[in-house]
């Protein structure tokens, strides 16, 4: 299994342009979940999917922040307009299953995120 | 906010020496599980303990849960240089609704083992 993957590794972007950031999670995971990392605020859960469908965005900053999940193997988190401050880490990662007894998430290498 | 707060915040030893992270947390658990991430990378999962169980091994990892004092240890012996990493705990709170299946992540102990 080629494990979470995210895409892209990097961005550099400059302020007020949109930031798209995709993820696949592993094949038959139910859930989905975005993370942001940083030294200051640490790892911050942005929002999870169960079965594609939102569960809680009670961690999205605010409304420049869209996640999204069409089909079971794609989810797309959008900034717009995109601020110096959003610069961090962006992981994500899924989980067999939403409540499971063995509630594991698996992450992604993660996007490093540079807001200029 | 953090629900689970790591502590120390750094460790340094020397190679062969044991490494022993806390972690401590607030609300009811359903079950607490401790992570790794090396540099530059994302999490990796080592550990979970449930609410009803107080020790687990898994190799150099012992793993002890105290739900009384809301704490957990994490414990790595023999130590090697390839642990240098930072360690996350995270809890799954013992409640519905959104909650359900929600990690919160502590800040992290960043241990640097010196070979």
């Amino acid at each position: 299994d080629a494990g979470v993957i995210q895409s892209p590794r990097h961005e550099v972007t400059e302020m007020g342009q949109e930031v798209t950031l995709r993820c696949k999670p592993i094949s038959g995971h139910n859930s989905l979940f975005w993370y942001r990392q940083t030294m200051m605020r640490g790892l911050e859960l942005l929002i999870y999917f169960n079965n594609n469908v939102p569960i809680d965005d009670s961690g999205m900053p605010e409304d420049r922040f869209s996640a999204k999940m069409p089909n079971a193997s794609f989810s797309t988190l959008k900034i717009q307009p995109s601020e110096p401050r959003d610069s961090a880490v962006y992981f994500c990662a899924s989980s067999p299953r939403l409540g499971a007894p063995q509630e594991t998430q698996y992450f992604g290498p993660g996007t490093r995120l540079l807001v200029l | 906010s953090q629900q689970g707060e790591e502590d120390p915040q750094a460790l340094s030893i020397q190679e062969g020496e044991n490494a022993t992270m806390n972690c401590s947390y607030k609300t009811s658990i359903n079950n607490l599980q401790w992570y790794r991430q090396n540099s530059g990378r994302g999490l990796v999962h080592l550990i979970l303990i449930r609410s009803n169980e107080r020790e687990k091994h898994s190799g150099r990892l012992r793993v002890t849960l105290d739900t009384s004092k809301k704490s957990s240890s994490l414990l790595i012996t023999a130590s090697r240089a390839a642990d240098t990493a930072s360690y996350f705990c995270a809890t799954t709170p013992n409640a519905g609704g959104t909650s359900y299946g929600k990690l919160t992540f502590g800040q992290g102990t960043i241990l640097t083992v010196h070979p």
